[in-house]
């Protein structure tokens, strides 16, 4: 069975502070990919990233980033100099062999001024 | 390009009347996915069409649910005999071949069942 760990129900930062949001996840598969999505106040589910396991580099979008490690199966999503537009809920989610995402519970980010 | 459309925004239905979703996916995507979120549930899987395929149907919660992709393309979900608990929000995504979880969603069916 797959599992996704998001353990940070809801953080709040102020504008242009860091924030990391954890994703722990498992899974018996050997390929597998990983993916964050963001859902904000609207409601539409935003695909941002997908890292399949065989490659743990890390990677930088703008402002996003991520950190992939096999050693503690973590996927942490970095944003530096938040700002108000980030404030979502944002999913970790795993797929395997099978299509289908198993999604994290999710992390409620509220960025203020 | 247009994305993912479902239809309709919001249903309220009672309790023991059957429902019917729509999702348009984007055209070109041969795969399509049905989830469903709740407060107290997340996001669930329910159901995955790709292509001509058998459907991976292993996430429907009970047997009044179904859903079907007519010409690989629009696809419905039905929900018969509606309980309280199928009050929800319903989700439908598709994606490329090969590119299975790159997902990308509508805005949704929000279906309240009184």
């Amino acid at each position: 069975a797959q599992k996704v760990t998001q353990a940070q129900t809801e953080i709040s930062v102020v504008e242009k502070e860091d924030v990391t949001l954890d994703c722990v996840y498992e899974t018996r598969d050997t390929t597998y990919y990983l993916f964050w999505y963001k859902q904000p106040p609207s409601g539409e589910l935003v695909f941002l990233i997908r890292r399949n396991s065989f490659d743990e580099q890390n990677e930088i979008s703008g402002r996003y980033s991520w950190n992939f490690q096999k050693s503690t199966s973590s996927f942490n999503f970095t944003i530096t100099a938040s700002q108000v537009v980030d404030s979502a809920v944002y999913f970790c989610a795993l797929t395997g062999t099978a299509s289908k995402l198993t999604f994290g519970t999710g992390t409620r980010l509220q960025v203020t001024l | 390009g247009a994305g993912v459309s479902q239809s309709p925004s919001n249903k309220v239905t009672e309790k023991g009347k059957d429902v019917e979703l729509r999702c348009d996916p984007i055209s070109g995507h041969t795969a399509l996915y049905w989830y469903r979120q709740s407060l107290g549930q997340g996001l669930e899987f329910l159901i995955y069409f790709q292509g001509n395929s058998a459907p991976d149907k292993s996430g429907l919660p009970s047997d009044r649910f179904s859903a079907e992709r007519t010409g690989g393309s629009v696809s419905t979900l039905t929900i018969q005999r509606t309980q309280q608990e199928d009050s929800a929000v319903y989700l439908c995504a598709s994606s490329l071949r090969g590119r299975e979880g790159e997902q990308y969603f509508g805005p949704g069916t929000r279906l309240t069942v009184t």
